[in-house]
């Protein structure tokens, strides 16, 4: 089947730290990989997306980098902010169906 | 920059009571979603709606549960009668075409059966 699975939360980092967000997944097609951001009060908004393998997605300095061969899509940013304090969600979508398939959200503080 | 926007964000109701969850899409989309989170869970998909029709549907989306596009602007969920184990978040989505991965999520309502 399809799924996703990531990082536990919640992750408390202080500014200026390093972040890694762990995100694997299963698919049975050839899917496309999504990291969704939600704020506080807001939406779930798109932060980053690859289409396919080896592509890398890059969106206000967060990457990840989609490996084929370790099936996974792992979040990084080298300098974290206060601003970055949100929910991340990784998620797939197989482009020949509707349904994104996401995982459970990591939780990330990052404290002054 | 437009939005998808949900009301209300907080309903609480009664087990076996009905409740409508609203949302306004972007205005130009075509493709209508809600997707649900139980609390430490996943976010799951429950149905996607185009044309004026169901288009894809989980198992989650029984008999139970039913969407309508009842004007030009507006996309709802009803749920005929609640269950304490549909208490979640649940997330409206509109996308603007069949060739358009992504989607645009609203802020959720939270829903809480007693």
């Amino acid at each position: 089947g399809n799924s996703v699975t990531q990082m536990e939360g919640p992750v408390t980092l202080s500014e200026e730290a390093f972040l890694t967000i762990n995100c694997t997944y299963t698919a049975t097609g050839y899917p496309s990989l999504f990291w969704y951001v939600q704020y506080p009060g807001e939406g779930l908004q798109l932060l980053l997306k690859a289409t396919k393998a080896d592509d890398k997605g890059s969106n206000k300095g967060f990457e990840a980098t989609y490996r084929k061969e370790t099936t996974s899509f792992h979040l990084e940013k080298g300098s974290v902010q206060v601003s970055d304090s949100a929910v991340y969600f990784c998620a797939l979508n197989l482009n020949t169906g509707n349904q994104f398939y996401f995982g459970t959200g990591t939780s990330l503080t990052v404290i002054p | 920059e437009p939005e998808v926007t949900q009301t209300p964000s907080h309903q609480v109701t009664q087990m076996g009571q009905e409740v409508i969850l609203r949302c306004v899409p972007i205005s130009n989309h075509l493709y209508f979603y809600w997707y649900r989170q139980i609390l430490g869970q996943k976010v799951e998909f429950l149905v996607s709606f185009y044309n004026n029709e169901i288009s894809e549907k989980s198992e989650i989306f029984d008999d139970q549960f039913s969407v309508e596009r009842p004007d030009g602007s507006n996309f709802t969920l009803k749920i005929r009668s609640t269950k304490l184990e549909d208490s979640a978040m649940y997330f409206c989505a509109s996308k603007s075409s069949a060739g358009q991965e992504t989607q645009y999520f609203g802020p959720g309502t939270r829903l809480l059966v007693l």
